[in-house]
Order: C-alpha cells, then sequence, then structure tokens
C-alpha cells in the first residue's frame, strides 16, 4: 500500500522569508503522481502543484516549487516570498496512475506566517 | 474558487438519526469523492464514483453509503449516526481522464454525532 509522510507537524516563517516543506513516500509503481494542496482554515483545499513522476523536471508555479527526487521518494514544497495568505494546513498527497485518481494524503504540516 | 458545494456545512445531531450531506457541483465532472478528515489528520477516502451509477467504497471503511443519479450531485447518507461518526466529511470531483487531472474539494460538512 502507498504511504505518504509528512515529518513536520508545524512550520513557521517569517513574511518574505523561503520555507521548505517535506514530504515523503512510499510505493512500487513508477507511474504516479504527486500533488500538494493547501487547506486555509474554513476555507476549500485548492490544489497548490502537481508533479508527474515521468517528468525529471521539477514543477513550478509562481512562488512555489518542487524538489522532486524519485529515487530517494522525496517531494518537498518550497515556498518563496512567503505571504500571510499563505499560512494554512498544507498536505502532500500521491496518486498512482491507475486509480482514477484516487488521492493518499499525508498527515499535513501547518504553516504559520509572522511578520 | 471551485462550484462544487455541500450542505450542511455544519451540523450537530442525536444518536441513532438519519443523516445526509448533499454535495453538488456545476463543472460536469464525471468523477466524485468522498473523503473523512479528522480535526488535524489526514483525509481518508470513503467513497468514490465515474459516473452515473457507479459507485466504489474507498480505501477507509465506512458505514455511510452514497449515490450517484445524476452527474452533478453526490449524496452520503449515515443511515444510524453514532459518535464515532463525527468528523469532517470532504466532497470532491474531478474531469474524467488521467489521474493528474485537478480534484476540486468543496468546502466541507462538519458533523458531530452527540
Amino acid at each position: 500500500a502507498q504511504t505518504v509522510t509528512q515529518s513536520q507537524p508545524e512550520m513557521s516563517v517569517q513574511e518574505a522569508e523561503t520555507v521548505t516543506l517535506s514530504c515523503t513516500y512510499d510505493t512500487s509503481e513508477s507511474d504516479y503522481y504527486l500533488f500538494w494542496y493547501k487547506q486555509p482554515p474554513s476555507r476549500q483545499m485548492i490544489l497548490v502543484i502537481r508533479q508527474e513522476a515521468y517528468k525529471q523536471q521539477n514543477a513550478t508555479e509562481n512562488r512555489f516549487s518542487v524538489n522532486f527526487q524519485k529515487a530517494a521518494k522525496s517531494f518537498s514544497l518550497k515556498i518563496s516570498d512567503s505571504q500571510l495568505g499563505d499560512a494554512a494546513m498544507y498536505f502532500c498527497a500521491y496518486a498512482y496512475s491507475g486509480t482514477a485518481s484516487k488521492l493518499t494524503f499525508g498527515t499535513g504540516t501547518r504553516l504559520q506566517v509572522t511578520l | 474558487e471551485a462550484d462544487i458545494y455541500q450542505t450542511p456545512r455544519y451540523l450537530v445531531i442525536g444518536t441513532g438519526k438519519k443523516i445526509t450531506l448533499e454535495c453538488s457541483q456545476t463543472m460536469g465532472h464525471d468523477k466524485m469523492y468522498w473523503y473523512q478528515q479528522d480535526p488535524g489528520m489526514e483525509l481518508h477516502l470513503i467513497h468514490y464514483s465515474y459516473g452515473v451509477n457507479s459507485t466504489e467504497k474507498g480505501d477507509l471503511s465506512s458505514e455511510s453509503t452514497v449515490s450517484r443519479i445524476r452527474t452533478e450531485h453526490f449524496p452520503l447518507t449515515l443511515e444510524s449516526a453514532r459518535p464515532s461518526h463525527t468528523s469532517q466529511y470532504l466532497c470532491a470531483s474531478s474531469a474524467a481522464g488521467g489521474t493528474g487531472n485537478t480534484i476540486y474539494f468543496g468546502e466541507g460538512s462538519w458533523l458531530t454525532v452527540v
């Protein structure tokens, strides 16, 4: 069974600084997707960034980028120029290509952004 | 924001009551999902659907049931609620096709069974 591990229950970053959230996963599959989702308090969970396992190039979306290390099964999220609106729970998730988008989530990292 | 809606947002009910959590999406998505999330914990898939008249159980066993009679509607029902069902229930949807399609989530329904 696939597992996703987020070892940092909470992280804190100052506004305008950079923070990296860690995620590791375990799978025997070679074709899969990895995602980072953001869940603000009492608001909808939204997709931040996705990575296709067969692509070696790390995905980037504006201030958000990932460091995908397939051999190490590591998928970290870097947030640059942190903003107050970045404060939220961040979930790392995995989906095997053959499972109709069924996501396996990690336990989440709560990110605080301070002035 | 995504066009996927859940009602009620918050519900407190007594043990033994029957409840239905509603979920509707206006994006024409074929795939829909129900996830269960305890406070501060990860999400677990409890039901999913590939399309009308298609429903499957997810990775986490649940006493709830679902139906998919219309593309846009995916309600979840608990016939007899128990305190162990207290949790947040998140509905989601995605377009047909590849696994990489974005999954859109509703705002969630917080259920408390007393």
